[in-house]
């Protein structure tokens, strides 16, 4: 079955530390997308990917960082400059890298990080 | 600029009761409009789409939405509630004319269903 696959699905994180979510899909899709979310708030972007070796910062870049060197794999860093990274991460994907606005997402089953 | 906003953070049926969820977007020109299904500690499942060819849209589950412009809203429902439907709700919008990435998410209804 083609899918994404979030890795962990719970991460702790010391203060201080940078710590990295997996994001795998074999959908062969294009496009590729992290969102935070926070108990009884929306999904926001934090960043996303329309082609290998190119991202741009969504909504609530700061603290974060990604790479995207394969097409199936979007892995995201939480770096210690992110205050307030306790919260559910999900990966999410989209057939073409023209971005269209019509394109339901696809989403993985999330990581939940959390501070020790 | 666009926003949607999903009318109760939290709505309690009993089992084989209407199920009605309400969102309402704002814009100038009608947007693509989605129903997203959360269950606990998962990513988002996609229940429907509106991408102007029918304003009754039917989804999966059971579940339809109707768009009405008129009244800005997309509101879900569904004839009778199981105990499975029981998750978070969200509605998002697409503003057409612009790119995936610019999807704006509710802020999500969680339903509760009453045996």
């Amino acid at each position: 079955d083609g899918g994404i696959t979030q890795s962990p699905k719970y991460l702790f994180r010391k203060e201080g530390q940078n710590v990295t979510l997996s994001c795998e899909q074999n959908l062969n899709h294009d496009a590729m997308y992290w969102y935070r979310q926070d108990p009884g708030q929306g999904l926001r972007l934090i960043y996303y990917s329309q082609i290998v070796n190119d991202f741009q910062k969504g909504d609530i870049a700061e603290g974060y960082s990604v790479s995207r060197e394969k097409k199936e794999s979007f892995p995201l860093t939480v770096t210690s400059a992110q205050k307030n990274p306790t919260a559910f991460y999900l990966c999410a994907s989209t057939p073409s890298n023209r971005d269209r606005e019509d394109q339901p997402q696809h989403f993985g089953d999330g990581t939940r990080l959390s501070i020790l | 600029a666009q926003s949607v906003t999903q009318l109760g953070s939290h709505v309690s049926v009993s089992e084989g009761a209407l199920v009605l969820l309400r969102c309402n977007y704002s814009s100038s020109v009608p947007p693509y409009l989605f129903w997203y299904v959360q269950y606990p500690n998962q990513g988002l499942q996609l229940l429907l789409k509106y991408t102007s060819a029918a304003t009754l849209v039917k989804g999966i589950n059971g579940f339809e939405a109707e768009f009405k412009k008129s009244e800005t809203s997309f509101h879900l429902t569904k004839p009778s509630a199981h105990m499975s439907d029981a998750a978070e709700y969200f509605c998002a919008v697409s503003p057409i004319y612009s790119s995936a990435s610019k999807i704006i998410f509710g802020s999500g209804t969680r339903l509760s269903i009453r045996p």
